[in-house]
């Protein structure tokens, strides 16, 4: 039973435009939500987190959305560049992150120039 | 700050064989995690150590699988004996504290089962 789900395996967006990420779960006792971006041959690497006491997080030009009622969470990314082509896992843990990350399966953004 | 070091970053062997991988965390962290991950898919919790002491080993397969980390450092993940099914990138990843720290990778050690 896959908790966390990226149902788009893949997305490519131009450049400065905004890349539009989406993540659904289904555990209602996650309460803490990350992302991570992943270039081959590298680990993951920690972008942006977002606790369920806010809707919103936006560090630079990552923004997370989440919105618990649908229990969805989005990234949005503005303006996309070359450099952000890469894997973004979402990932999502219970009680305030006390217990272990659930990933998705990822999706692999690739921006064109 | 160097990152977290993980070897060998490749290893091929063949079934029923063992392999055993390494991990050096990042300096005065005190969780320690290694993850699966297996191609197409997120990565998968393993266990998790806070300093030598396990904290989580649910999904660890202790039939085969075996992980510690002496003197609350450095650890290693051993498998014995390797199935075709255990090809995937074996990630370590540290956090200064565990609960919501920030967890940083290492670059993964990929291991083929022929």
């Amino acid at each position: 039973d896959q908790q966390v789900k990226q149902n788009s395996p893949s997305l490519s967006v131009q450049e400065g435009r905004i890349s539009i990420l989406n993540c659904d779960y289904t555990n209602s006792m996650f309460d803490y939500f990350l992302w991570y971006k992943k270039y081959p041959a590298e680990g993951p690497t920690f972008l942006i987190s977002i606790s369920s006491i806010k809707d919103k997080n936006e560090d630079g030009r990552f923004t997370v959305f989440l919105n618990k009622s649908a229990k969805h969470l989005s990234l949005h990314i503005v303006p996309s560049q070359p450099g952000d082509s890469a894997v973004y896992f979402c990932a999502a843990s219970r009680n305030s992150g006390n217990t272990p990350l659930v990933f998705g399966k990822g999706t692999r953004l690739s921006v064109i120039a | 700050e160097a990152g977290v070091a993980q070897s060998p970053r490749y290893k091929i062997i063949e079934k029923r064989q063992s392999v055993a991988f390494w991990c050096n965390p990042i300096s005065g962290h005190a969780t320690l995690y290694w993850y699966q991950q297996i191609l197409g898919q997120g990565p998968k919790l393993l266990i998790q150590f806070q300093n030598n002491g396990v904290v989580d080993d649910s999904q660890l397969p202790k039939d085969r699988f075996s992980a510690e980390r002496l003197k609350g450092v450095d650890s290693t993940l051993k498998i014995q004996p390797a199935k075709l099914e255990d090809s995937a990138v074996y990630l370590c990843a540290s956090s200064r504290g565990g609960g919501g720290d920030t967890q940083y990778f290492g670059p993964g050690t990929r291991l083929t089962v022929l």
